[in-house]
């Protein structure tokens, strides 16, 4: 299995601030990864589709690269809106996997 | 646009199956790859499992033993079932699919399936 490994697992911020969350995969896949923001008792909402295509409506302050075993999201000023967690899912090869989360808090 | 929306049992008790169905609306069916993903309460999320356009089913290994998933093409509809649960079971089951390259697109609604006794 491939193992994706997120970092940070938590980590505080103010709004404004520029944020960079780190997804890095025990073997190369390509740009198979996905990114999700999940508030609360919500569905998870796709960012960021094949490692840096941008979601239609996700604000343009959202940025994906990487490719290969590491990738990152970038917001590059937070807005009160985004405090929520963040995954990663690789989708190279079965079965597809998660990173463990970052919780982002204000 | 498709839309997903799940339903199935909300409560069961250890040893029985728990059974989800997701159906389709708004768009094809056939050609896509649909995908269950559960989230247990307060942690990560995990994928289950997937049915390709073609019948092929892929499972996670930490579940294989006791899971199925199928489709019913003629409603729009796939299903998935799992065997023997226990209260690590208990999660949001969430339905997704989507085309070649893109399998994750769409989600459901998710459904919260508690196992207890």
């Amino acid at each position: 299995d491939i193992q994706m490994t997120q970092s940070p697992s938590a980590m505080s911020a103010s709004v404004g601030d520029r944020v960079t969350i780190t997804c890095r995969a025990s073997q190369d896949i390509s740009e198979f990864l996905d990114w999700f923001q999940q508030k609360p008792g919500k569905v998870p909402k796709r960012l960021i589709h094949a490692a840096s295509s941008l979601e239609s409506g996700v604000p343009s302050r959202f940025s994906g690269s990487g490719s290969g075993t590491e990738f990152t999201l970038t917001i590059s000023s937070l807005q009160p809106e985004d405090f929520a967690t963040y995954y990663c899912l690789q989708y190279k090869s079965y079965p597809y996997t998660f990173g463990q989360g970052t919780k982002l808090e204000i | 646009q498709v839309q997903l929306q799940q339903w199935g049992a909300g409560l069961l008790k250890p040893s029985e199956t728990l059974s989800l169905t997701c159906g389709v609306y708004g768009g094809s069916f056939r050609g896509y790859y649909w995908s269950w993903i559960r989230q247990p309460p307060g942690k990560g999320l995990e994928w289950i499992g997937e049915i390709t356009h073609s019948g092929s089913t892929y499972y996670n290994p930490s579940l294989r033993s006791r899971v199925a998933i199928s489709v019913d093409s003629s409603k729009k509809q796939f299903s998935l079932k799992v065997t023997s649960v226990t209260a690590t079971d208990t999660a949001v089951y969430y339905c997704a699919g989507g085309i070649f390259g893109d399998f994750v697109h769409y989600w459901g609604q998710g459904a919260l399936v508690t196992v207890s006794s």
